[in-house]
């Protein structure tokens, strides 16, 4: 079965820089979330967005913004990156017409600032 | 206090046992619960969704407590494939759809 796929899959970038993560949910999922998971801690909720619109916004610094386009697609801005940027970035994708809330992850983007 | 606390672990069983995690969520208007397993560098991957009447998936079973804000999940027979991190997963409900993590639960299941 198709999953979540994400990327690019790493990411170096330089302080100061921008960063951009594309993510394509399961199809026919119509709500995308992102979340950041830093060295040895638990993955934090960012944003989430359903049929195109935000529908949840986390502890996503005013520096990141996200978007869900036509195609349900999600990309993730990131600008003036900080070291404490470096990061596990997930996205996952969840059909919100089942009520399950069920949330299916892709295999990440590892961005590094340097 | 963290929203959802589990023990850390680790845990090290042999192949076979039968070993038990537990988990506690503080928001007592959370709506749904889940198990997430993640391997090192991974994603997280959904092992089970949890119901208050309790549910099984071959090896697993998961249990809610809703009075006491408890989960568990129980794995028999567990199998060297078993070696991850066990995440307990909540949506804290109140018009939101984001998961809560807790910090995990790490198996090792030696031979």
């Amino acid at each position: 079965a198709a999953g979540v796929i994400q990327s690019p899959r790493h990411l170096i970038k330089e302080k100061r820089e921008t960063a951009t993560l594309k993510c394509y949910p399961i199809p026919r999922h119509d709500t995308v979330y992102w979340y950041q998971q830093g060295p040895g801690q638990d993955p934090q909720f960012l944003i989430s967005f359903y049929e195109k619109m935000q529908s949840d916004k986390g502890s996503i610094p005013d520096r990141f913004s996200a978007q869900q386009f036509s195609d349900y697609h999600s990309e993730l801005n990131m600008s003036s990156l900080e070291l404490g940027d470096s990061a596990l970035y997930f996205c996952a994708s969840s059909l919100e017409e089942s009520g399950a809330y069920e949330q299916y992850f892709g295999p990440g983007t590892r961005l590094t600032v340097t | 206090r963290k929203e959802v606390e589990q023990d850390p672990g680790p845990f090290n069983v042999p192949e076979g046992a039968t070993v038990a995690f537990n988990c506690t969520y503080s928001n007592s208007a959370s709506q749904s619960f889940f198990w997430y397993r993640q391997d090192c560098r991974k994603e997280p991957k959904l092992l089970m969704s949890v119901y208050s009447s309790g549910n099984e998936d071959g090896r697993f079973t998961a249990q809610l407590n809703r009075a006491s804000q408890y989960i568990s999940l129980l794995i028999r027979d567990s199998k060297l494939s078993d070696s991850a991190t066990y995440l307990c997963v909540v949506n804290p409900g109140r018009n939101t759809d984001k998961l809560i993590f807790g910090t995990g639960t790490r198996l090792q299941v030696f031979p």
